[in-house]
């Protein structure tokens, strides 16, 4: 079975300094992973995704994420955090030799970042 | 090229009643899932349909809930006899089968009281 595990339910960073959310996950195949935002009252916005390839990742806003198979994490990270980022962020994943469709989401990271 | 939309964003309603969802996913876009969120979780998978067909059903979805693609266009979530375990933003969200197929998008929610 899939699952996601996002060990911090909330992480505070100062503007202007680096930012990592944590994820790691379990799936019996290759995974496919995923980060979206939500903003409050919302649906999810894709952020970026790891399929194949280059273990770093960059995606919208600035945001990028580092696949590591060795540690099944796939953390997102930011190097200069902004107020507008606050927002609750969710890693997913969807096993590649699981035909299914099920995206599995963590259960979410709430992201302060403090003026 | 319009997201996924979703219809009504906000819905109050007496246990018992029923109440129906409509999501339109992005044109041309063949597969829709719908996602249950109830706060301070991830959200979690109930169907996925590929076209008009149903493929994927969680056990979340119990009897009273029912889910149709008729057309292969949009989709409407009915759930009947609702009960207060029902409240929760309901999420659609869609994938091309073709191009990104990996990638699915989500739209900005239907939120369900029940009360």
């Amino acid at each position: 079975a899939q699952s996601v595990a996002q060990p911090e339910d909330q992480v505070n960073v100062a503007e202007g300094n680096p930012l990592t959310v944590k994820c790691t996950y379990s799936v019996s195949g290759n995974p496919y992973l995923f980060w979206y935002v939500q903003y409050p009252n919302r649906g999810l916005q894709f952020l970026l995704k790891y399929i194949t390839g280059d273990n770093l990742v960059k995606g919208s806003y600035g945001f990028e994420a580092e696949f590591n198979k060795s540690q099944t994490s796939f953390h997102l990270k930011k190097p200069s955090a902004l107020v507008s980022d606050s927002a609750l962020y969710f890693c997913a994943v969807r096993d590649l030799d699981n035909y299914g469709q099920n995206f599995v989401f963590g259960p979410g990271t709430r992201l302060s970042v403090l003026p | 090229d319009t997201g996924v939309s979703q219809d009504p964003r906000h819905k109050i309603t007496k246990r018992g009643q029923n109440v129906t969802f409509r999501c339109d996913p992005i044109s041309e876009h063949n597969r829709l899932y719908w996602y249950r969120q109830t706060l301070g979780q991830g959200p979690e998978f109930l169907t996925y349909f590929q076209n008009e067909a149903q493929l994927e059903k969680s056990r979340l979805l119990s009897d009273r809930f029912s889910a149709e693609r008729p057309k292969g266009s949009f989709s409407t979530l009915e759930i009947q006899r609702t009960e207060q375990g029902d409240s929760a933003m309901y999420l659609c969200a869609s994938s091309s089968g073709i191009k990104d197929r990996n990638t699915i998008y989500f739209g900005e929610g239907s939120w369900l009281t029940v009360v």
